[in-house]
């Protein structure tokens, strides 16, 4: 059992280009989210999504796209990298049952922009 | 709109020593409120949550945390900290009526262990 992961966990983008953060989760969950983590910021929603072909703008979606198609993979899609996008990325998922409110988390993928 | 505040960037205690993390948050009615804990390099782990009933919540690795629905605070103790603590701890509200579906996650407080 897997739980989360994210590939890759490093990347160096110059600016303007383009790239996709992977996340897959195992565990058949259908909640999944994307969060950017800054450096004394905390954690920030980019977007979430409560299952396959549906997802929502969290916190700080500009610049960001995402899709669904499977219950497993929630990839998140940079167009045109700027600096102000170097941060750490991070995915979760949690079930969508009464009472499974815990957010389990990918190890991140650190990206700078330059 | 929820928010969470956590008002220590930074803590350093003995290993030993007690702790205390604070939190609070901003929110109408009664949350959802968790604490996260993220080990350098490491994405985050749940510690302990709250729901509703007993204000005082045992989670893991000995932490427990209190709600205080006056003060609007949800601390996390340790009474003795171990060299295997130090790492950055988040507090986060969800909201009841949506079913936790979204966090919000408060700035962090990291913290280091002297030996």
């Amino acid at each position: 059992n897997a739980g989360v992961t994210q590939t890759p966990k490093f990347r160096i983008l110059k600016i303007g280009q383009s790239m996709t953060l992977q996340c897959t989760q195992d565990m058949n969950h259908n909640y999944m989210y994307w969060y950017r983590q800054d450096p004394g910021m905390g954690l920030k929603l980019i977007y979430y999504s409560v299952g396959a072909g549906i997802t929502d703008k969290g916190e700080v979606p500009n610049g960001y796209n995402v899709s669904r198609s499977t219950t497993e993979d929630f990839p998140l899609r940079l167009e045109l990298a700027a600096p102000s996008q170097t941060s750490v990325y991070f995915c979760a998922s949690r079930a969508s049952g009464q009472g499974s409110y815990e957010q389990y988390f990918g190890p991140g993928t650190r990206l700078t922009v330059t | 709109a929820q928010s969470v505040t956590q008002p220590d960037i930074h803590i350093t205690v003995s290993e030993g020593a007690s702790l205390e993390l604070r939190c609070n948050y901003s929110y109408g009615a009664t949350p959802y409120l968790f604490w996260y804990v993220q080990s350098p390099g490491q994405g985050l782990q749940l510690l302990l949550k709250y729901f509703s009933g007993d204000t005082l919540v045992q989670g893991i690795k000995g932490f427990e945390a209190e709600f205080k629905r006056s003060q609007s605070s949800f601390n996390l103790r340790k009474p003795s900290v171990h060299w295997s603590d130090a790492a950055e701890y988040f507090c986060a509200v969800g909201s009841v009526r949506q079913g936790a579906q979204k966090l919000v996650f408060g700035q962090g407080t990291r913290l280091t262990i002297n030996p």
